[in-house]
């Protein structure tokens, strides 16, 4: 099975922040990564797919990168409605990532 | 447009089989789409249960293929699910998704439901 490793798991900033979180697969998964952002209460949402590509309407501080099994989201000059959490999920098998909770300072 | 909404008993007593529907409106269940459903317990992470698609294959998360069946009704636009002999740690949000489906592979989950809320509880 594919593990997605996640980190960190909280992760504390200010708005206007430029923050990173990473992902890392057990295995190589091509560009086959997702990111998605939930809020207390609601379903996820997709922000990126293949890695990198951002799915539409989502904000252009949000940006997504391959290097090898090692993915990361980042979001430059965070904003209010960023404060959520935040999921990688490889989708050979669908796996998730443990989740980082993206918290007001 | 889309809208995915999921229904379910809400309290289930363990050892019992829970199910859940999910109405599909805005799109047909049967279009070539892959479909899953999703779970989360209070407070904890995301986990992927199952995803079929009609005409297409069935595939299952290991640790709950024993007990998991995941299925599509084309008359009622509808994909079920059903988990047998459930335990407190099946207490969750199950959310229904449906997957962008190219070239007939299942990829990422572009639409979600609302989610339902399902205790296992006696």
């Amino acid at each position: 099975d594919i593990q997605m490793t996640q980190s960190p798991s909280t992760l504390s900033a200010s708005v206007g922040d430029s923050v990173t979180i990473t992902c890392r697969a057990s295995q190589g998964i091509s560009d086959w990564l997702a990111w998605y952002q939930q809020k207390p209460g609601k379903a996820p949402k997709l922000l990126i797919y293949r890695a990198s590509i951002l799915e539409g309407g989502v904000p252009s501080r949000f940006s997504g990168n391959e290097s090898g099994t090692e993915f990361t989201l980042t979001i430059n000059s965070l904003q209010p409605d960023d404060f959520a959490t935040y999921y990688c999920q490889e989708y050979n098998h669908w796996t998730f990532g443990q989740g980082t909770k993206v918290e007001i300072k | 447009q889309l809208q995915l909404q999921e229904s379910g008993p809400g309290l289930v007593k363990p050892s019992e089989t829970l199910s859940l529907t999910c109405n599909v409106s805005g799109d047909s269940i049967s279009n070539g789409h892959y479909w899953g459903w999703i779970r989360q317990p209070p407070g904890k992470g995301l986990e992927w249960i199952a995803s079929t698609a009609y005409s297409g294959s069935t595939y299952y998360n290991e640790s709950l293929r024993s007990r998991a069946t995941i299925s599509v009704d084309t008359s009622k636009n509808q994909l079920s699910l059903k988990l047998t002999s459930v335990t407190a740690s099946d207490t969750a949000v199950y959310f229904c998704a449906r997957h962008m489906t190219s070239l007939y592979v299942a990829e990422y989950l572009q639409y979600w439901g609302q989610g339902t809320l399902v205790t296992v509880s006696s």
